[in-house]
């Protein structure tokens, strides 16, 4: 079965700061997609990938797809406590089933 | 806008209680799922639907069951709750699998005791 494996597990960053969170599959992936939920909350969709190489950015935010559609990589720019929660990456294997997740990363930013 | 709904948001059922979880979406989508999260653990897929009449197990469905009688609605049954059966449950919904997002209800903290 397919799995993701998301790192790391948490992360505790100052305002302000530059933070990445990875996300790793053994397979090939058709489709990789970020959430974010807030706490007690459901999760919102931040950014979708597709292709190989593929890199997609909103606000301060940036995803990247690595090329051979693996590997996953979110960052944060300049990090505000607006961004405190906890991030999932979600995967489709195989273009026709529903969607795999990562265990999350909790992200806290302090000031 | 609505999107998908949940209820209830809360509830703390006794062992060996039964209970229904409502979900519904008002976007017309065809796919609805059911995901379980676990501290520390991610999100598990119950039970999944392609369209009205169409369920499907996903990777934990044990102890669930769920209907789809109609595009709306998607509900998750509960028979005989168990304290393993404690978790959030988030329903949600999505146009297809492929290339599409899904969009998620506010969830249902559920307590067996």
């Amino acid at each position: 079965s397919q799995e993701l494996e998301q790192s790391p597990q948490s992360l505790i960053v100052q305002e302000g700061k530059n933070l990445t969170i990875n996300c790793t599959s053994s397979k090939t992936l058709y489709g990789l997609y970020w959430y974010k939920q807030k706490y007690g909350e459901g999760l919102i969709f931040l950014m979708m990938l597709q292709k190989g190489g593929e890199e997609k950015s909103h606000e301060k935010i940036t995803a990247k797809l690595d090329e051979k559609k693996q590997q996953s990589s979110l960052h944060i720019t300049a990090s505000q406590p607006s961004h405190a929660g906890i991030y999932l990456c979600g995967a489709d294997a195989r273009g026709n089933t529903p969607l795999v997740f990562g265990k999350g990363t909790r992200l806290s930013v302090i000031a | 806008n609505a999107g998908v709904t949940q209820t209830p948001k809360f509830r703390i059922l006794k062992i060996g209680q039964s209970m229904t979880l409502q979900c519904t979406q008002d976007m017309n989508h065809n796919y609805m799922y059911w995901y379980r999260q676990d501290p520390g653990m991610g999100l598990k897929l119950i039970y999944y639907s392609v369209g009205a009449g169409i369920t499907d197990k996903g990777e934990v469905p044990n102890g669930y069951n769920v209907s789809r009688s109609t595009t709306e609605d998607f509900p998750l049954r509960l028979e005989l709750a168990a304290p393993s059966q404690t978790s959030v449950y988030f329903c949600a919904s999505s146009p297809g699998f492929y290339n599409e997002k899904l969009f998620f209800g506010s969830g249902t903290q559920l307590s067996v005791l």
